[in-house]
Formats: structure tokens, sequence, C-alpha cells
């Protein structure tokens, strides 16, 4: 059974830096990893989605890295600002398609003034 | 477009009774499913659609209903509410897109979440 992690669960920073989310799984075999970002009470958006051959995806200050053979996923905020603050979920899907997904638990991040 | 709408969204239940939670989407997407988010537990798949007419258990699908008659409606159905069902619901849409990779073709699945439902069972 796939299983999805994210460390660490909670992260603060001050306003600018960059900084890391971690995410990995335990079965190798995904088809694709997507990156979100949930507000307080809101719905999930789509960050960053990496289809398996692929290394990376970039969207503005955002960067998505994937070692699928390590089954580890990181993405990458540089100069963090507050309106960056939400939990940020990861999840994976299986071989097959994508109508299935299987998320972590999710990192909330606060970034300070 | 609207993207994916979900309606209602907060309800009350008592304990037994019966609601549907409707889901639209008007993307022309394939596929849909639904999650439910709980504290500590993240988001789970309950059931999912690859296609009109065609509908499949994801990893929770115990108390739960839907079926798929037109591509832009997936409709999830609480037979008999319990207090175990108290969560927030997502319904989700994708599609398949192609294009290049190092390796050829290839294809993504980006999946487009509604707003949810926040459903409380007493």
């Amino acid at each position: 059974k796939q299983e999805v992690t994210q460390i660490p669960a909670a992260l603060s920073v001050p306003e600018g830096e960059n900084l890391v989310l971690n995410c990995s799984f335990t079965d190798s075999a995904i088809y694709n990893l997507q990156w979100f970002r949930q507000d307080p009470g809101k719905g999930l958006t789509s960050l960053l989605l990496i289809q398996s051959s692929q290394r990376e995806q970039t969207s503005g200050r955002l960067n998505a890295s994937l070692d699928k053979s390590s089954g580890r996923s990181t993405l990458y905020i540089a100069a963090s600002q507050p309106g960056d603050s939400a939990t940020y979920l990861c999840a994976v899907s299986t071989q097959g398609g994508s109508e299935k997904l299987v998320f972590g638990k999710g990192t909330k991040l606060t970034v300070n003034p | 477009n609207a993207g994916v709408t979900q309606t209602p969204k907060f309800q009350v239940l008592k304990t037994g009774q019966s609601m549907t939670l409707q889901c639209a989407q008007d993307m022309n997407h394939e596929y849909m499913s639904w999650y439910r988010q709980d504290p500590g537990m993240g988001l789970r798949l309950i059931h999912y659609s690859v296609g009109a007419g065609i509908t499949d258990q994801g990893e929770v699908p115990n108390g739960y209903n839907v079926s798929r008659s037109t591509t832009e409606d997936f409709p999830l159905r609480l037979l008999s509410a319990a207090p175990s069902q108290t969560s927030v619901y997502f319904c989700a849409s994708s599609y398949r897109a192609t294009g290049k990779g190092l390796a050829g073709e290839i294809s993504l699945y980006e999946q487009y979440f509604g707003p949810g439902t926040r459903l409380t069972v007493t």
C-alpha cells in the first residue's frame, strides 16, 4: 500500500527565507506527483505536477524535484512571503491513471513578516 | 469556466439521515473523484469515476454511493449518516493531457479540486 509522508508537519520561517518541504513515498511505481496548496477552510490549489519520467518542474518562485527511485520529492520556495503561508500537500498517483491520488498529511507553513 | 463546484458548502445531519453532496465540473474532464479530509488523516479517496457510467471504490467507500450519469456531474450519496462521516468532502476532476518528455510522449493528469463541503453528523 502506497504511503506518503511529509516532513516537517509544521514550519515557521521569517520572510525572505528560502525553504524546502519534503515528501517521501513508499512505492516508487508512481505515475505522477502533484504539489497542492490549501488555505484554511478552502479547497486545494494545484501548484506543480511532475510526471514520473521528469526530474523537476518550476513555476515562479516554486521548484519541485522528483527522485522516483528513492521515493522522494522536494518543494523549494524561494524568497518566501507572508502570502505563502498555507498548508502544502504532496500527492502521488499510481500507475494506470491519476484519478486516484494518495496524499501526505501536509506541511503547515507560516511565513512571518 | 466555473471549474469544479460543490453544494452545499455546509451541512448538519442527524444520525440516520440521508443526503446527497453535489459536484459538477464544466471542463469536460473524464475523471472525477471524491475525497474526505479529516484532521490527522489527510485526504482519502472515497470513490472515483473514469467516465460516464463507470465508477469504482477508493480507500474508504463504506457508507457512500456514487453514480455518474453525465460527464459533468458526480454526486455522492450518504445513505444513513453516522458521526464517523463528519468530515470535509472534496470533489476533484482531471483530464489526460499529453506532452513531450525526454523519453517520448508523456501523459499528465492534473487534478482540480472544488471548494469542499463541511459535513457534521450529530
